[in-house]
Protein backbone atom coordinates (compact mmCIF):
# COMPACT_ATOMS: atom_id res chain seq x y z
CA UNK A 1 0.00 0.00 0.00
CA UNK A 2 1.11 3.27 -0.35
CA UNK A 3 2.86 5.38 1.95
CA UNK A 4 3.04 9.75 1.99
CA UNK A 5 6.22 11.46 3.87
CA UNK A 6 5.97 15.26 4.80
CA UNK A 7 7.96 17.23 6.81
CA UNK A 8 7.18 17.70 10.38
CA UNK A 9 7.12 21.65 10.36
CA UNK A 10 7.45 24.83 7.82
CA UNK A 11 7.68 28.35 8.82
CA UNK A 12 7.32 31.38 6.63
CA UNK A 13 6.48 35.07 6.99
CA UNK A 14 3.36 36.60 6.65
CA UNK A 15 2.79 37.88 3.28
CA UNK A 16 5.38 35.69 2.08
CA UNK A 17 4.82 32.08 0.05
CA UNK A 18 5.85 28.55 0.78
CA UNK A 19 5.88 25.12 -0.48
CA UNK A 20 4.89 22.07 1.18
CA UNK A 21 5.62 18.55 0.36
CA UNK A 22 4.60 15.27 0.03
CA UNK A 23 5.84 12.27 -1.28
CA UNK A 24 4.61 9.13 -2.77
CA UNK A 25 6.26 5.91 -1.96
CA UNK A 26 8.18 3.93 -4.16
CA UNK A 27 5.90 2.04 -6.73
CA UNK A 28 3.10 4.71 -6.24
CA UNK A 29 4.40 7.82 -7.61
CA UNK A 30 1.98 8.31 -10.07
CA UNK A 31 -0.82 8.49 -7.34
CA UNK A 32 -3.46 11.57 -7.13
CA UNK A 33 -3.35 13.09 -3.68
CA UNK A 34 -5.59 15.45 -2.11
CA UNK A 35 -4.61 18.05 0.55
CA UNK A 36 -6.45 18.97 3.49
CA UNK A 37 -5.88 22.33 6.02
CA UNK A 38 -6.73 21.55 10.16
CA UNK A 39 -6.49 24.55 12.01
CA UNK A 40 -6.20 24.77 15.41
CA UNK A 41 -9.20 22.98 17.37
CA UNK A 42 -11.11 22.38 14.10
CA UNK A 43 -11.78 19.73 11.65
CA UNK A 44 -10.03 19.37 8.66
CA UNK A 45 -11.42 21.08 5.34
CA UNK A 46 -10.40 19.54 2.06
CA UNK A 47 -8.14 21.98 -0.23
CA UNK A 48 -7.74 20.85 -3.91
CA UNK A 49 -7.12 17.12 -5.42
CA UNK A 50 -3.74 16.84 -7.33
CA UNK A 51 -2.87 14.74 -10.08
CA UNK A 52 0.98 12.98 -11.26
CA UNK A 53 0.22 15.64 -14.18
CA UNK A 54 0.57 18.48 -11.81
CA UNK A 55 -3.50 19.48 -12.83
CA UNK A 56 -5.20 20.59 -9.75
CA UNK A 57 -9.04 21.00 -8.86
CA UNK A 58 -9.51 23.32 -5.50
CA UNK A 59 -12.94 22.97 -3.51
CA UNK A 60 -15.17 25.38 -2.99
CA UNK A 61 -13.87 28.55 -1.42
CA UNK A 62 -10.17 27.84 -1.09
CA UNK A 63 -8.94 31.10 -2.31
CA UNK A 64 -6.55 31.83 -5.26
CA UNK A 65 -3.44 31.59 -2.99
CA UNK A 66 -3.89 27.98 -2.75
CA UNK A 67 -2.12 26.11 -5.68
CA UNK A 68 -1.04 22.20 -6.51
CA UNK A 69 1.56 21.03 -8.60
CA UNK A 70 3.96 17.29 -8.87
CA UNK A 71 7.11 16.30 -9.73
CA UNK A 72 7.80 12.57 -10.11
CA UNK A 73 6.60 11.14 -6.78
CA UNK A 74 6.75 14.51 -5.08
CA UNK A 75 3.18 16.73 -4.65
CA UNK A 76 3.42 20.19 -4.17
CA UNK A 77 1.27 23.02 -1.86
CA UNK A 78 2.05 26.30 -2.51
CA UNK A 79 0.52 29.20 -0.65
CA UNK A 80 1.43 32.87 -1.80
CA UNK A 81 0.93 35.60 0.33
CA UNK A 82 0.61 33.94 3.80
CA UNK A 83 -1.76 35.24 6.58
CA UNK A 84 -2.20 34.51 9.20
CA UNK A 85 -4.99 32.39 9.85
CA UNK A 86 -3.04 29.69 6.71
CA UNK A 87 -0.94 28.65 10.64
CA UNK A 88 -2.42 25.15 10.46
CA UNK A 89 -1.45 21.55 9.77
CA UNK A 90 -1.51 20.69 6.35
CA UNK A 91 -2.38 17.04 5.33
CA UNK A 92 -1.90 14.50 1.93
CA UNK A 93 -4.06 11.73 1.64
CA UNK A 94 -4.13 9.31 -0.78
CA UNK A 95 -5.93 6.08 -1.92
CA UNK A 96 -5.82 2.69 -2.72
CA UNK A 97 -7.81 -0.38 -4.02
CA UNK A 98 -8.28 -1.28 -0.03
CA UNK A 99 -7.05 1.51 1.79
CA UNK A 100 -6.75 4.82 2.16
CA UNK A 101 -3.57 6.91 3.51
CA UNK A 102 -2.30 9.95 5.01
CA UNK A 103 0.32 11.50 5.40
CA UNK A 104 1.76 12.79 9.27
CA UNK A 105 1.15 16.02 8.50
CA UNK A 106 3.64 19.50 8.38
CA UNK A 107 2.69 21.98 10.94
CA UNK A 108 2.72 25.62 9.50
CA UNK A 109 4.04 28.36 11.45
CA UNK A 110 3.38 31.86 10.22
CA UNK A 111 6.24 34.48 11.78
CA UNK B 1 -23.74 23.30 1.50
CA UNK B 2 -22.92 19.89 2.69
CA UNK B 3 -23.67 18.84 6.01
CA UNK B 4 -22.04 15.55 8.20
CA UNK B 5 -22.77 15.68 12.21
CA UNK B 6 -21.62 12.69 14.30
CA UNK B 7 -22.85 11.64 16.90
CA UNK B 8 -22.23 8.98 19.73
CA UNK B 9 -19.14 9.35 21.39
CA UNK B 10 -18.13 8.99 24.74
CA UNK B 11 -16.38 7.68 28.06
CA UNK B 12 -16.73 4.22 27.82
CA UNK B 13 -14.07 1.46 29.66
CA UNK B 14 -11.53 -1.14 28.20
CA UNK B 15 -13.42 -4.00 26.56
CA UNK B 16 -16.23 -1.82 26.06
CA UNK B 17 -18.54 -1.00 23.01
CA UNK B 18 -19.53 2.44 21.56
CA UNK B 19 -21.55 3.13 18.22
CA UNK B 20 -21.14 6.16 15.83
CA UNK B 21 -23.48 7.79 13.40
CA UNK B 22 -23.34 10.18 11.10
CA UNK B 23 -26.45 12.01 9.80
CA UNK B 24 -25.69 13.26 5.87
CA UNK B 25 -27.78 16.36 4.23
CA UNK B 26 -27.73 18.26 1.55
CA UNK B 27 -26.29 15.89 -0.61
CA UNK B 28 -27.47 12.12 -2.61
CA UNK B 29 -26.08 10.49 0.21
CA UNK B 30 -26.87 7.11 -1.24
CA UNK B 31 -24.43 7.64 -4.58
CA UNK B 32 -20.98 8.68 -2.46
CA UNK B 33 -18.53 6.67 -0.36
CA UNK B 34 -18.44 7.57 2.73
CA UNK B 35 -15.69 6.86 5.41
CA UNK B 36 -14.46 6.99 9.05
CA UNK B 37 -11.35 8.55 10.14
CA UNK B 38 -9.87 9.32 13.26
CA UNK B 39 -7.42 11.39 15.10
CA UNK B 40 -5.88 10.58 18.68
CA UNK B 41 -5.09 13.39 20.74
CA UNK B 42 -2.04 15.31 19.93
CA UNK B 43 -1.52 12.88 16.41
CA UNK B 44 -2.34 13.16 13.20
CA UNK B 45 -4.98 11.92 10.83
CA UNK B 46 -5.62 8.00 10.56
CA UNK B 47 -7.83 6.37 8.18
CA UNK B 48 -10.54 3.75 10.01
CA UNK B 49 -12.52 2.74 7.40
CA UNK B 50 -14.83 2.79 4.16
CA UNK B 51 -17.87 1.95 2.81
CA UNK B 52 -19.26 1.67 -0.89
CA UNK B 53 -22.43 3.68 -1.80
CA UNK B 54 -24.38 0.51 -2.04
CA UNK B 55 -22.53 -1.08 1.59
CA UNK B 56 -21.98 -3.55 -0.10
CA UNK B 57 -17.79 -3.32 0.05
CA UNK B 58 -16.36 -1.82 2.98
CA UNK B 59 -12.90 -1.81 3.82
CA UNK B 60 -10.52 -1.36 7.86
CA UNK B 61 -7.33 0.13 8.78
CA UNK B 62 -5.46 -3.13 10.21
CA UNK B 63 -5.80 -1.67 13.90
CA UNK B 64 -9.60 -1.96 13.67
CA UNK B 65 -10.06 -5.02 11.50
CA UNK B 66 -12.35 -7.50 13.07
CA UNK B 67 -13.76 -4.89 15.90
CA UNK B 68 -15.35 -2.24 14.25
CA UNK B 69 -17.89 -2.50 11.14
CA UNK B 70 -18.80 0.51 9.12
CA UNK B 71 -22.14 0.37 7.59
CA UNK B 72 -24.85 2.82 6.71
CA UNK B 73 -28.82 3.42 5.96
CA UNK B 74 -29.27 4.84 2.48
CA UNK B 75 -32.78 5.17 3.69
CA UNK B 76 -31.70 7.16 6.63
CA UNK B 77 -28.93 9.34 4.91
CA UNK B 78 -26.55 8.20 7.90
CA UNK B 79 -23.40 6.66 8.52
CA UNK B 80 -22.21 3.92 11.40
CA UNK B 81 -19.40 2.92 12.82
CA UNK B 82 -19.82 0.06 15.58
CA UNK B 83 -16.47 -0.21 17.53
CA UNK B 84 -16.22 -3.54 20.06
CA UNK B 85 -13.70 -4.44 22.38
CA UNK B 86 -12.98 -1.05 22.51
CA UNK B 87 -8.91 -0.42 23.53
CA UNK B 88 -6.82 2.96 25.50
CA UNK B 89 -5.36 3.47 21.95
CA UNK B 90 -9.15 4.10 20.25
CA UNK B 91 -8.92 7.53 21.94
CA UNK B 92 -9.51 9.78 19.23
CA UNK B 93 -12.08 12.49 17.67
CA UNK B 94 -13.76 10.34 15.16
CA UNK B 95 -14.74 11.78 11.61
CA UNK B 96 -17.30 11.27 9.11
CA UNK B 97 -15.94 12.05 5.66
CA UNK B 98 -17.55 11.88 2.07
CA UNK B 99 -15.66 11.38 -0.54
CA UNK B 100 -15.75 13.62 -3.95
CA UNK B 101 -16.93 11.86 -6.79
CA UNK B 102 -20.14 10.36 -7.19
CA UNK B 103 -20.08 6.43 -7.07
CA UNK B 104 -16.25 6.12 -7.07
CA UNK B 105 -14.60 4.35 -4.57
CA UNK B 106 -11.28 5.78 -5.60
CA UNK B 107 -12.01 9.44 -4.39
CA UNK B 108 -10.50 12.13 -2.46
CA UNK B 109 -12.44 13.06 0.70
CA UNK B 110 -14.09 15.92 0.08
CA UNK B 111 -15.98 17.21 2.97
CA UNK B 112 -15.63 16.38 6.32
CA UNK B 113 -18.00 16.24 9.86
CA UNK B 114 -17.12 18.18 12.98
CA UNK B 115 -15.93 14.99 14.71
CA UNK B 116 -17.12 13.20 17.83
CA UNK B 117 -14.87 12.58 21.17
CA UNK B 118 -14.12 8.68 21.73
CA UNK B 119 -12.12 8.19 25.66
CA UNK B 120 -11.33 4.79 26.68
CA UNK B 121 -10.44 4.65 29.99
CA UNK B 122 -11.28 3.14 33.43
Amino acid sequence: QPVLTQSSSASASLGSSVKLTCTLSRGHSSYMVAWHQQQPGKAPRYLMKLEFSGNYNKGSGVPDRFSGSSSGADRYLAISNLQSDDEANYYCETWDTNTRVFGGGTNLTVL
Amino acid sequence: EVQLLESGGGLVQPGGSLRLSCAASEFTFSTYVMSWVRQAPGKGLEWVSTISDSGGRTNYADSVKGRFTISRDNSKHTLYLQMNSLRADDTAVYYCAKTADSGNYFSPTDYWGQGTLVTVSS
